[in-house]
């Protein structure tokens, strides 16, 4: 079964509003989270770096600002998209690195969450 | 710089048939490697890792890959395909001083009845 909760699946918003999407890691603690964009046919573009009690690491070229991360349990990180334009209709994954005994040193995803602004 | 490459976009296999996605690795240092595979509107699955030990890693769904030092591959197989395992593999890096996984382009596996 899933490890990696992430809601919603879909969302539909309107331009110039917020939409927050939520990652939860279900049997295991994940210190460190990770959140994705998917163009349609392309491989994952690295978003941030979530770090439990600490501010996210962003990549070159993704506005902090905009895209808003909280990290605030060893179980739960969330993606904001403040002021939506339709350009940030997406497909957003998030992952979880897992450090313990039994699901260790493994990365494990979300299903995934389509953005949808109109 | 680690990386990961897929030299190839599609892979088209018969039902039945054995498959094998190709999967080359760039890192200093020992490799983590991962392969995950993603099927329409989905997040991705874990397929399988290697870490250490055999080169031999046997993962979900009947499938292996084997991990080759020499060669610098990771190719993902599987013995006989299914229809059902079509879908988009993503072969992977993880950078142990990030955490951060560093991913190939992806290979769309189509499995013919």
């Amino acid at each position: 079964g899933a490890v990696v909760s992430q809601h919603p699946s879909r969302v539909i918003c309107k331009s110039g509003t917020s939409v927050k999407i939520e990652c939860r890691s279900l049997d295991f603690q994940a210190t460190t989270m990770f959140w994705y964009r998917q163009f349609p046919k392309k491989s994952l573009m690295l978003m941030a770096t979530s770090n439990e009690g600490s501010k996210a690491t962003y990549e070159q070229g993704v506005e902090k600002d905009k895209f808003l991360i909280n990290h605030a349990s060893l179980t739960l990180s969330t993606l904001t998209v403040t002021s939506a334009h339709p350009e940030d209709s997406s497909f957003y994954i998030c992952s979880a690195l897992s450090t313990g005994r039994r699901k260790g040193n493994t990365i494990y995803f979300g299903e995934g969450s389509w953005l949808t602004v109109v | 710089a680690q990386s990961v490459a897929q030299p190839e976009d599609q892979v088209n296999v018969a039902e039945g048939n054995p498959l094998t996605v190709k999967c080359t690795y760039s890192v200093s240092g020992n490799p983590y490697l991962f392969w995950y595979v993603q099927y329409p509107n989905r997040g991705l699955q874990f397929l399988l890792k290697y870490i250490t030990g055999d080169n031999l890693v046997k993962g979900s769904y009947g499938f292996e890959a084997e991990f080759n030092k020499s060669q610098t591959s990771f190719h993902l197989k599987k013995p006989s395909a299914l229809v059902s395992d079509s879908a988009l593999y993503f072969c992977a890096v993880r950078d142990m001083a990030t955490d951060k996984l560093i991913f190939g382009t992806g290979t769309r596996l189509q499995v013919f009845p």
